[in-house]
């Protein structure tokens, strides 16, 4: 079964305050990672899809990478803005369902 | 382009009842799939509908139902609920046919409450 565990669970940094969010996957065949940003109430938003270990894709104060057995979100001078869960899915080949983490909840204080 | 709607956006209901939601997916998509997410288990996959059939099931009760229709539309069904339903419900709709990994663009969902 894929497993997907993310950390830290919460995390809270100040403006301009760099850090690292780590998902770690075990996934029969990895076909894709995700990554989305889910504000309260509302669904998620993608992110990125990253395929193979060696990947990297960037957007603002965003930066995903990846290896074969885990996956980092970086975020850059964050701005309150920023505060939200990120959340973490694996896809396998074979079929098309998520496999999510239950997140990282980032509060950003100005 | 539209994104995916999602209606109701809130409902409540007692133990007992039956509930149906409805999704529309972002135009051209062909699978939708649907997830529940609770505090305490995250985002949980329920199933997964491309062309009509449903491709893929996670593990929830046959109380979980769902269909798709001729225009992607899908809608789920949730019979004889229980408090434990409550939850949010979300829909995610892909161009997924092709071989590569394919993004899920997700609804606002639907928040049930079960009393």
């Amino acid at each position: 079964e894929d497993q997907v565990t993310q950390s830290p669970e919460a995390l809270r940094l100040q403006e301009g305050e760099s850090s690292s969010l780590n998902c770690s996957y075990t996934v029969s065949g990895l076909r894709g990672l995700f990554w989305y940003r889910q504000d309260p109430g509302k669904g998620p938003e993608f992110l990125f899809t990253l395929y193979s270990a060696g990947e990297e894709k960037e957007k603002e104060r965003l930066k995903a990478t990846l290896t074969k057995k885990e996956s980092f979100l970086h975020i850059t001078a964050p701005k309150p803005e920023d505060s939200a869960t990120y959340l973490c899915a694996v896809q396998a080949y074979g079929n098309n369902r998520l496999a999510f983490g239950k997140g990282n909840q980032v509060v950003v204080i100005p | 382009k539209a994104g995916v709607t999602q209606t109701p956006r809130y409902l409540i209901k007692t133990r007992g009842q039956q509930v149906t939601l409805s999704c529309s997916p972002i135009s051209g998509h062909r699978s939708v799939s649907w997830y529940q997410q609770t505090p305490g288990q995250g985002l949980q996959f329920l199933f997964e509908y491309f062309s009509e059939t449903q491709r893929n099931k996670g593990n929830f009760p046959g109380r979980f139902s769902g269909r798709q229709f001729s225009n992607s539309r899908s809608e789920m069904n949730v019979s004889t609920l229980e408090l434990g339903d409550s939850a949010l419900y979300l829909c995610a709709s892909s161009p997924q046919g092709r071989q590569g990994a394919s993004e899920q663009f997700f609804g606002p969902g639907t928040r049930l409450t079960v009393l």
